[in-house]
């Protein structure tokens, strides 16, 4: 069965501080992994993940993916109190299992001012 | 462009009444999915469906639950006799047709259902 594991669980920085979060996962058929934000109503799309090795970036958010390892972080620079947040991974596998979404458990991130 | 629509964004029934929650796709969208967040816990998979077909369903529980995604209308979740079990937030997200190999899904603002 497809699996996600997040860590940390929750996380507490204060703002201009730079975070990692992790995303570790097993799966048979990989197709792509995702992250999502969420804040108090719907997971918010931030990257999509296909290849190793290959940096996505917007902003201050980055992410990378390694194949081999099976894992992806999600680095935040320079924090601010609106990058609190539920921080959501997401495996897409393949075969039947190709439109759905496994989720990691989340990791709960609080910028201090 | 509006984003996936759903309503009504809270539901309060008792136990043993229906519910039944609707999702609006993005425009140009044909991929509805169906996603439950209970209480403390994270998003797990129920549905996945086209118009007019459902293509994967291994996360519906067997009883009391259905889903639908007609040709014309938004995609409706339905749950009969509802349990204090079923509260929880639901969430439609939706994909573009012909996305390929990959599968970027845009989530809806959820409907919090809670069951007296």
């Amino acid at each position: 069965e497809d699996k996600v594991v997040q860590s940390p669980l929750s996380l507490v920085v204060h703002e201009g501080d730079t975070v990692t979060l992790n995303c570790s996962y097993e799966v048979t058929n990989f197709r792509s992994l995702l992250w999502y934000k969420q804040e108090k109503k719907a997971p918010t799309f931030l990257f999509m993940l296909t290849s190793s090795g290959i940096e996505k970036k917007s902003g201050r958010l980055s992410s990378i993916l390694d194949k081999k390892e099976l894992f992806s972080i999600l680095n935040i620079t320079a924090t601010q109190t609106g990058d609190s947040a539920v921080y959501l991974c997401a495996l897409n596998a393949g075969g039947t299992s190709y439109g759905k979404l496994t989720f990691g458990q989340g990791t709960i991130l609080t910028v201090h001012p | 462009n509006a984003g996936v629509m759903q309503n009504p964004r809270h539901l309060v029934r008792r136990r043993g009444q229906e519910a039944r929650l609707r999702c609006s796709p993005m425009k140009g969208h044909s991929h509805v999915y169906w996603y439950r967040q209970l209480p403390e816990e994270g998003l797990k998979f129920m549905v996945y469906l086209q118009k007019e077909n459902i293509i994967d369903e291994s996360g519906m529980p067997k009883e009391r639950f259905s889903a639908e995604f007609p040709k014309e209308g938004p995609s409706i979740l339905r749950i009969q006799q509802v349990v204090r079990g079923d509260s929880a937030a639901y969430f439609c997200a939706s994909s573009p047709r012909g996305t390929g190999s990959y599968n970027e899904q845009f989530f809806g603002p959820g409907t919090r259902l809670t069951v007296l």
